[in-house]
């Protein structure tokens, strides 16, 4: 059964930094493109983030580029977020999810990230 | 600025049929957006309905189908449940590596 189980939410302060991660299990993880969705308190899903099966290629929204990084442990099956400089729009809940055919398929549970001074 | 438009909300009555659409504000959506769909009752993970325009996701009954409508990616929904009643998302691969949501639909089964 594919799992994806996101961790590392929380409070943090606008400026600060916060580190996601998603756990994956169930599939050959290394195989698969993955990606970040966030969704604001009411709002619609929003995609930002992408990462190849082998790392080697990474894409953001212009919203998060040059704050966040996105990347992945192939050996512990394990997709990561770098978060800083948060800003206040970035509270909202993140999920990780399975890439597949140009879309995804497998969805973690979220994770809840609020900025607040 | 690349904006994906979905209708807001909309009905339908128990066993009818309803399509939603997904449109490009840059022009024709096309099976090269690789157009998808996501159903999300709120407060829940959203669900896989529909990749790479047609293709069903893994559970997703057949009553559930993507398509091109024109110059539009489609879902459409038949013989609707009450257990439909969520809000719909698409997603278009609007090249470079980038994606994009639509607004939603919200649905009601009434």
């Amino acid at each position: 059964e594919v799992q994806l189980v996101e961790s590392g939410g929380g409070l943090v302060q606008p400026g600060g930094s916060l580190r996601l991660s998603c756990a994956a299990s169930g599939f050959t993880f290394s195989g698969y493109w993955m990606h970040w969705v966030r969704q604001a308190p009411g709002k619609g899903l929003v995609w930002f983030s992408r990462i190849n099966s082998d790392g080697s290629t990474t894409t953001y929204a212009d919203s998060v580029k040059g704050r966040f990084t996105i990347s992945r442990d192939d050996a512990k099956n394990t997709l990561d977020l770098q978060m800083n400089s948060l800003r206040v729009e970035d509270t909202a809940v993140y999920y990780c999810a399975r890439g597949v055919s140009w879309g995804v398929d497998y969805w973690g549970q979220g994770t809840l990230v609020t900025v607040s001074p | 600025q690349t904006v994906v438009t979905q209708e807001p909300s909309f009905s339908v009555s128990p066993g009818g049929t309803v399509t939603l659409t997904c449109d490009w504000s840059s022009g024709s959506v096309s099976t090269n957006y690789y157009p998808s769909w996501y159903q999300q009752t709120p407060g829940q993970t959203p669900r896989t309905l529909i990749y790479s325009t047609n293709i069903r996701s893994s559970g997703v009954p057949d009553r559930f189908s993507g398509s091109i409508l024109g110059n539009k990616a489609a879902l459409t929904i038949t013989g609707a449940q009450a257990d439909d009643e969520s809000d719909y998302y698409c997603m278009l691969y609007i090249g470079s590596g980038s994606w994009v949501f639509g607004g939603g639909t919200r649905l009601t089964v009434l």
